[in-house]
């Protein structure tokens, strides 16, 4: 069974804190990704990678920024979080062509305050 | 841009009742796949069904159907018998060109007992 985990289900940050979100797969998958979901907007990209130290911006990278340095770990960091950063954040990761599924993680629930 | 439309914010079905959720997309990628996923109420994304657009059959997962017009660019999923448990927001996905999913806003569905 593939396993995406996220290290945290919910976290509160204060405005102007810097914010790590980390995600894990367990699968050997090359793909991995960030999205951010809201209520009535669905998921969006904000990053994704296909290799270790590679890194694609999606379609809200703005505030935001990746770090993966090994295969399986896949980070979302927010430089200086702000109020309108709250929402709950999705990893996913999948094997590198676009007929394969991604597997989420259960997600983090991020409230700036 | 690809971009992948669910009309319905909100649908509702009874108990052992068929239901449709509507989904139409626009990519101009000529070989593509399509996804049905699915988020119960705190829980993780899961994947309910796939089509590759270059299959004429409809996919068929047990319960889950879709009823896919390559031409018409639409991507339904039928459930049947419907089941307290399939409670949930349902997302409609069309794979990207870079091994992304572009979601659709997604669609909540409700039974009742």
């Amino acid at each position: 069974d593939v396993k995406v985990t996220q290290s945290s289900r919910y976290l509160v940050k204060r405005t102007g804190e810097k914010v790590f979100l980390e995600c894990v797969q367990d699968m050997d998958h090359e793909n991995m990704f960030w999205y951010r979901q809201d209520p009535g907007l669905g998921l969006r990209l904000i990053y994704f990678s296909y290799d270790v130290k590679m890194k694609e911006k999606g379609d809200i990278p703005e505030g935001y920024s990746v770090s993966r340095e090994k295969k399986e770990r896949f980070s979302l960091i927010l430089e200086s979080a702000s109020t309108n950063q709250t929402s709950m954040y999705l990893c996913a990761s999948s094997l590198i062509y676009t007929e394969y599924e991604q597997y989420f993680g259960p997600g983090t629930r991020l409230t700036v305050t | 841009a690809q971009t992948v439309t669910q009309s319905q914010p909100e649908m509702s079905v009874q108990e052992a009742e068929t239901v449709t959720l509507s989904c139409t997309y626009d990519t101009s990628e000529s070989d593509y796949y399509l996804f049905w996923y699915k988020q119960p109420p705190s829980r993780q994304m899961i994947l309910v069904i796939r089509q590759e657009a270059y299959k004429q059959q409809n996919a068929t997962e047990n319960r889950f159907s879709v009823n896919f017009q390559k031409a018409a660019k639409s991507f339904s999923l039928k459930i049947s018998d419907s089941q307290l448990g399939d409670a949930a927001m349902y997302f409609c996905a069309s794979g990207g060109s870079q091994g992304n999913l572009i979601f659709g806003k997604g669609t909540k569905l409700s039974v009742k007992p």
